[in-house]
Parts: C-alpha cells; structure tokens; sequence
C-alpha cells in the first residue's frame, strides 16, 4: 500500500524558476524522507526530516513537515536543468527494531532550459 | 567507496527459470531492503533484514526469497520466475536515523 502520496504527478517549470512538490502520507510516521531519481539510475537520499522538525534545509533544498495535516512539502529554489528527474517522499512509521520506508509514486519533474 | 553494489545490472529470464540477484554494501550497515519498481507504482518494499542471520517479509514477498549469511550481503531469490516479476529491482541499505543508500538497480524481464 503507498503510505505517501505525492502532488503533483508531473511538473514542468523554466530553469530558474521555483519546484514545489507535495506528500500527503495517512498514519503516525517517525520521520519523512525525500529521494531523488535520475532516469535509469538508483535513488539518491535528498533530505531526512523527523516527526519534531517542522523545517529543514540543505542547500537549495526546502522541506516541510506538518504532522497535523499528515503533510510535506519540497521546494527546489533556482532549478537547473540537472535538477530534472523523479522525486519520491517516504515514510517511515514506528515499528520497533525495524526500519521500512514506504515510498509514494513520484513527482516528475522537467526544468526546462 | 563503492557503497551499494548490485549484479547483475540486466537479465533476461524465461518463465520457470530461477535466479539470483546480489547485493553487497561496504559501509558496515545493519539494515538492507530489497525493493521492485514497477511502472508507476513506486516502490515496493519485498524483503528486508535488521541484521546477519535475520531476514523478514514487506509488503510483496510472494515468489521471492532472500538470505543474509553474511553482514554486507543481502541475496535475493526467485525459484521460479513469472512475467509478473518482470521489474527493476533495487537493494538499499541503511543505518539507523539516517537516509537509504540504494544501488543502481537490476532490470529484470521474464519473457
């Protein structure tokens, strides 16, 4: 079962301009992370925000978190062309001694040059 | 620093054949995963270990097994393939309050 699900399923943007992607997730999580997948690659973890963290940033990366809403949300500020690629959020719920991230479908997004 | 390594990278199987898809991590983590990604689903977590010796099932573990005899690998098997298995498969690995490390992926089709 997808526990995340992001909004939208496919943006395009110019390059210079703002990305915002949205995860909307339905149980109790422990933290949210975000991932990053060029085409025909392997994931590359972006940013991990825990269950206490409203906010948190890393470079030209904005994550929030609102765990009253069960909802996060990515912005990508001054894209670039190389910013194009597949973005997922993934839950991870409470689950004693094991780790399982669930992931949603995906946010595909074209910054286009 | 290789971090997640994945063989092999492409296969081809007929239905009914078996095989098996390696995974070896060189960052000494506790936790390994294996995951499909079908189109437009995301991924789907199969099998997963917390540890040596320790394997357990997700949420799409029929028709595969997996061992983990040995902390930096994390096998997985399919005894008899269906076209249904036919997906890009993708090991991960990971230490505790931190982000996955995934490997490049395996791209199976079962003709």
């Amino acid at each position: 079962s997808q526990q995340g699900e992001e909004d939208p399923q496919a943006l395009s943007i110019q390059e210079g301009e703002n990305a915002t992607m949205n995860c909307s997730y339905k149980t109790s999580i422990n933290n949210l992370q975000w991932y990053r997948q060029n085409s025909g690659r392997g994931l590359v973890h972006l940013i991990l925000i825990r269950s206490n963290e409203r906010e948190k940033h890393s470079g030209r990366l904005r994550v929030t978190l609102d765990t009253s809403k069960k909802s996060s949300s990515l912005l990508i500020t001054a894209s670039r062309a190389a910013d194009t690629a597949s973005y997922f959020c993934a839950t991870e719920r409470p689950s004693g001694s094991a780790r399982q991230l669930t992931f949603g479908s995906g946010t595909q997004l074209t910054v286009l040059p | 620093n290789a971090g997640v390594t994945q063989t092999p990278k492409f296969r081809v199987l007929k239905t009914g054949q078996s095989m098996t898809l390696l995974c070896a991590q060189d960052m000494n983590h506790e936790y390994m995963y294996w995951y499909r990604q079908d189109p437009g689903m995301g991924l789907r977590l199969i099998h997963y270990s917390v540890g040596e010796g320790t394997t357990a099932k997700g949420e799409v573990p029929d028709g595969y097994n997996v061992s983990r005899l040995k902390k930096q690998n994390f096998l997985l098997g399919l005894e008899s393939a269906a076209p249904s298995q036919t997906s890009v498969y993708f090991c991960a690995s990971s230490e505790q309050y931190y982000g996955y490390t995934f490997g490049s992926g395996t791209r199976l089709t079962v003709v």
